[in-house]
């Protein structure tokens, strides 16, 4: 168990729906990130917080966004579901933005 | 951006050593990690190896990095039916200031 949770573990939704992920960070951890993991695509870095400030952006689609708040839990949501946006989507926390991430056990997104 | 690159799939008998390799681009990455996802489940941490060291073990695991090739490998001794999965080779730092993950290697281990 590497102490990060995300909620909920599943979600099975509908295209053009918006869905939201949460994800609370190991104790301590003030960076979070948020990776997409698709068969396709592979393993792709979407976006990471630190203390509640967006510090580095990777592939994520404009129909997604994310947040950090001030407990430094994170959420991110995505909208306008299409098809492709099925996955496994992955939130990871770090002490500092330097230091090694510890993944959560991710949330299955199935859009039909 | 720092490109990942590891074989697809890996076969070994139990008892046997696993070697699983890596290679990336991004010469300036300052860290270089091992995880493993098995089925259904996130990626674990294995290990790491920080870019000024040359190897390091880690009980059954050993990592081994040679910088001039940009080559990253990880050797798993004697292996068991509970090592498969899927093994991720990552880097961070550089220019990127993030992880890229390497596609994964499928390991399978044999009876």
């Amino acid at each position: 168990d590497s102490g990060v949770t995300q909620t909920p573990k599943h979600l099975i939704t509908a295209t053009g729906q918006r869905v939201t992920l949460r994800c609370s960070p190991r104790s301590g951890d003030l960076s979070v990130y948020w990776y997409q993991q698709s068969l396709d695509q592979g393993l792709q870095f979407l976006i990471q917080y630190y203390n509640g400030e967006e510090r580095a952006k990777g592939n994520i689609l404009e129909r997604f966004s994310a947040q950090q708040f001030p407990d430094l839990h994170s959420e991110l949501n995505l909208s306008s579901l299409e098809l492709g946006d099925s996955a496994l989507y992955f939130c990871a926390s770090s002490r500092t933005p330097q230091e090694t991430q510890y993944f959560g056990p991710g949330t299955r997104l199935l859009v039909l | 951006g720092e490109d990942v690159e590891q074989s697809l799939f890996l076969s070994v008998r139990e008892g046997d050593s696993s070697v699983i390799n890596c290679t990336y681009t991004d010469s300036s990455s300052t860290y270089l990690y091992w995880y493993k996802q098995e089925p259904g489940a996130g990626l674990q941490l294995l290990t790491y190896i920080f870019s000024n060291m040359d190897m390091k073990q880690d009980q059954r695991l050993t990592v081994l990095l040679n910088k001039k090739d940009k080559h990253l490998s990880l050797r798993i001794a004697d292996t068991q039916t509970g090592d498969s999965a899927i093994y991720f080779c990552a880097g961070f730092g550089g220019s990127a200031r993030q992880l890229t993950f390497g596609s994964g290697t499928q390991l399978t281990v044999l009876p």
